[in-house]
């Protein structure tokens, strides 16, 4: 069975500041592995995706995963934080021939001025 | 946007009673799942459908039944709602059954006194 852990709840950085979101996978065989983005009172929408090609994956809005399979994690991060990444964001993932995607617990967010 | 509409989008009701949530799509997706969203899990699949009358069970299935008698429809039904039922509710739906690729609607906000 595939799971996925996201590291820290609550995540706080300075507009400009990198921002970097930790996700780790579980999963028998290759995994699709996905980051959604949830802002307030919306539903979720998909941020980007690796589905085995490219290891570095980039996405919208400036933010970048990379697949790395010795450490079994798919990391967000983008380079300078703005106000309206505020949000609350879901790892996820799949396996190649499920039918099922499993999200982890998300990490919110927030940007200081 | 994916033509993803939920109803009712807010509802409070009383522990013992019934309640069916809607979700209808536009976009003429063969699949569609049900989430639910709680502090600290996530989403958690409840049930999801692979096409008209063909449904199977999710991870959080207990007190829940689904119905799908058209491809735009998915309704979900709580018999006699519980406290431990008051969450935010997802529709989502994909054109095929392992991309991981989701589309939301704006959830329904449920509570049950």
């Amino acid at each position: 069975a595939q799971s996925v852990t996201q590291l820290g709840s609550h995540v706080s950085v300075s507009e400009g500041a990198l921002v970097l979101l930790r996700c780790n996978y579980s999963s028998s065989v290759p995994p699709y592995l996905f980051w959604y983005v949830q802002y307030p009172n919306q539903g979720l929408q998909l941020l980007l995706k690796y589905t085995s090609a490219a290891t570095l994956v980039k996405g919208i809005n400036g933010f970048e995963a990379e697949f790395k399979k010795s450490e079994t994690s798919f990391h967000l991060t983008k380079p300078s934080a703005h106000m309206s990444d505020a949000a609350e964001y879901f790892c996820a993932v799949i396996n190649q021939g499920a039918q099922k995607l499993v999200f982890g617990q998300g990490t919110r967010l927030t940007i200081n001025p | 946007d994916a033509g993803i509409t939920q109803s009712p989008r807010h509802k409070v009701t009383e522990t013992g009673t019934p309640v069916t949530l809607r979700c209808h799509q536009t976009e003429n997706h063969r699949y569609m799942y049900w989430y639910r969203q709680d502090p600290g899990h996530g989403l958690r699949l409840i049930h999801y459908s692979y096409g008209v009358k063909d449904t199977d069970k999710g991870e959080v299935s207990d007190g829940y039944s689904v119905s799908r008698s058209k491809t735009e429809d998915f309704l979900l039904t709580l018999e006699s709602a519980t406290s431990s039922q008051t969450s935010v509710y997802f529709c989502a739906i994909s054109e095929s059954r392992n991309t991981g690729e989701l589309f939301f609607g704006e959830g329904s906000r449920l509570t049950v006194l």
